[in-house]
């Protein structure tokens, strides 16, 4: 298909540990978003990539999260020293003019991350 | 505080019922809003947005939404539903001063009893 793919679509991973989850944007979607979704929650809102700049970074939570994009179409979102409470879904989303929110953002199914 | 409240954890109605779900906003301006749907195993889908001109919004698998800007609401409805329709569904907004961020309530989760 055509949509948003995130592999892998389940990690499961020890405290302490170093993962990275990728995201595959719709094809020509300049503007690419991370969101994470704990559970109960609604998707909160993490990093937003215009091509290849992390235009805004606002949302994650701390120095551990880092997210590239270094071509301007896949993205990684890199977490180091994993802890239980980085447990969540984690979403992708793609759009194609981020200068307006009035192009629709695409969800990919995201990739559920569990820290034991 | 700027934030998007759905009041409504869990509700439950009948196949055929209608249905309404409520969202709250609060903040200085209008925002874009926007209601999605989540299903078990799916990604996000969109039902619907409003941007400005007319209150009365439709969106796709028969729903609808209505801007209230003196109640700051905007409020999901559907006249029928259908067992499909069980899902998760989530009020978002994008304030007007952001371009990037989609801010999202907590969500409701639409049970149908048959």
């Amino acid at each position: 298909g055509a949509g948003v793919s995130q592999t892998p679509s389940n990690k499961v991973t020890e405290k302490g540990k170093y993962v990275e989850l990728r995201c595959d944007p719709i094809s020509g979607h300049t503007a690419l978003y991370w969101y994470r979704q704990s559970l109960g929650q609604g998707p909160e809102f993490l990093i937003y990539f215009q091509g290849t700049g992390a235009a805004d970074d606002s949302g994650l939570p701390n120095d551990r999260f880092f997210a590239v994009r270094p071509e301007g179409s896949v993205s990684t979102l890199k977490i180091q020293r994993t802890e239980r409470g980085d447990s969540a879904v984690y979403l992708c989303a793609s759009s194609l003019d981020p200068a307006t929110l009035r192009n629709e953002q695409f969800f990919g199914p995201g990739t559920r991350l569990t820290v034991l | 505080a700027q934030s998007v409240t759905q009041p409504d954890i869990h509700i439950t109605v009948s196949e055929g019922a209608s249905l309404e779900l409520r969202c709250n906003y609060s903040y200085g301006a209008t925002p874009y809003l926007f209601w999605y749907v989540q299903s078990p195993g799916q990604g996000l889908q969109l039902l619907l947005k409003y941007f400005s001109g007319d209150t009365l919004v439709q969106g796709i698998k028969g729903f609808e939404a209505e801007f209230k800007r003196s109640q700051s609401s905007f409020n999901l409805r559907k006249p029928s539903v259908h067992w499909s329709d069980a899902a998760e569904y989530f009020c978002a907004v994008v304030p007007y001063s952001s371009a990037s961020k989609i801010i999202f309530g907590s969500g409701t989760r639409l049970s149908i009893r048959p």
